[in-house]
């Protein structure tokens, strides 16, 4: 059984440029949520789905963020007109709805603003 | 809202003691869930050990085990005969249960084990 996977690892982008990550969680778990870390702070949760279905979206996924999972397989995050302040790591978890409730965490994509 | 506390930023034990790193929440929820992460040092979040708020009983993973105590709104985590690979940082995490969804993380502490 394989885990959450993430790629790209690291991405370093001017900013103003667009970035898309992309998350392919466990195979059978149907729920998937995106968190962001900056440094020294513990994850803040940015979106998750259930399914295909986008169920929430935190207050601090501004208008440039999107994010998808258009079969309710892997999922992308988008970043347009990045800036400096976008410099985390990004975080992507899955889970398996109505069984245990653990969310199991791929290792991230680091982004650096420039 | 619900909002997680870790009020040490870093800890330190030598190998093969114990060490209890201290957690608490606020929450108006009766029914949720708490957890212990553990993110090594550039690795990824590891889950090490969960609790059910319905649970009297405390939590135990072989060297991990939690002191849940629901009234006080406190959950910490102790580790018996640390290792050196318990490096990491350790984060307390909330969820509600009524609908399960997002973490809600607490700032981290910084373990270090020392030889």
């Amino acid at each position: 059984d394989t885990g959450v996977s993430q790629n790209p690892r690291h991405k370093i982008t001017k900013r103003g440029q667009n970035v898309t990550f992309r998350c392919d969680p466990i195979s059978e778990h149907n729920r998937l949520y995106w968190y962001r870390q900056t440094l020294g702070q513990g994850p803040e949760f940015l979106t998750y789905f259930q399914n295909e279905a986008q169920l929430e979206k935190s207050r601090l996924l501004s208008d440039r963020f999107s994010a998808e999972r258009p079969k309710g397989s892997f999922s992308t995050l988008e970043i347009q007109r990045t800036e400096q302040g976008d410099s985390a790591m990004y975080l992507c978890a899955s889970s398996l709805e109505g069984g245990r409730v653990e969310q199991y965490f791929g290792p991230g994509t680091r982004l650096t603003v420039t | 809202a619900q909002t997680v506390t870790q009020s040490q930023p870093e800890m330190s034990v030598q190998e093969a003691e114990t060490v209890t790193l201290s957690c608490t929440y606020d929450t108006s929820e009766n029914n949720y869930y708490l957890f212990w992460y553990k993110q090594p040092p550039s690795r990824q979040m590891i889950l090490v050990i969960r609790q059910e708020a319905y649970k009297q009983q405390n939590a135990t993973e072989n060297r991990f085990s939690v002191n849940f105590q629901k009234a006080a709104k406190s959950f910490s985590l102790k580790i018996s005969d640390s290792q050196l690979g318990d490096t990491a940082m350790y984060f307390c995490a909330f969820m509600k249960g009524s609908n399960p969804d997002k973490l809600i993380f607490g700032t981290g502490t910084r373990l270090q084990v020392f030889p």
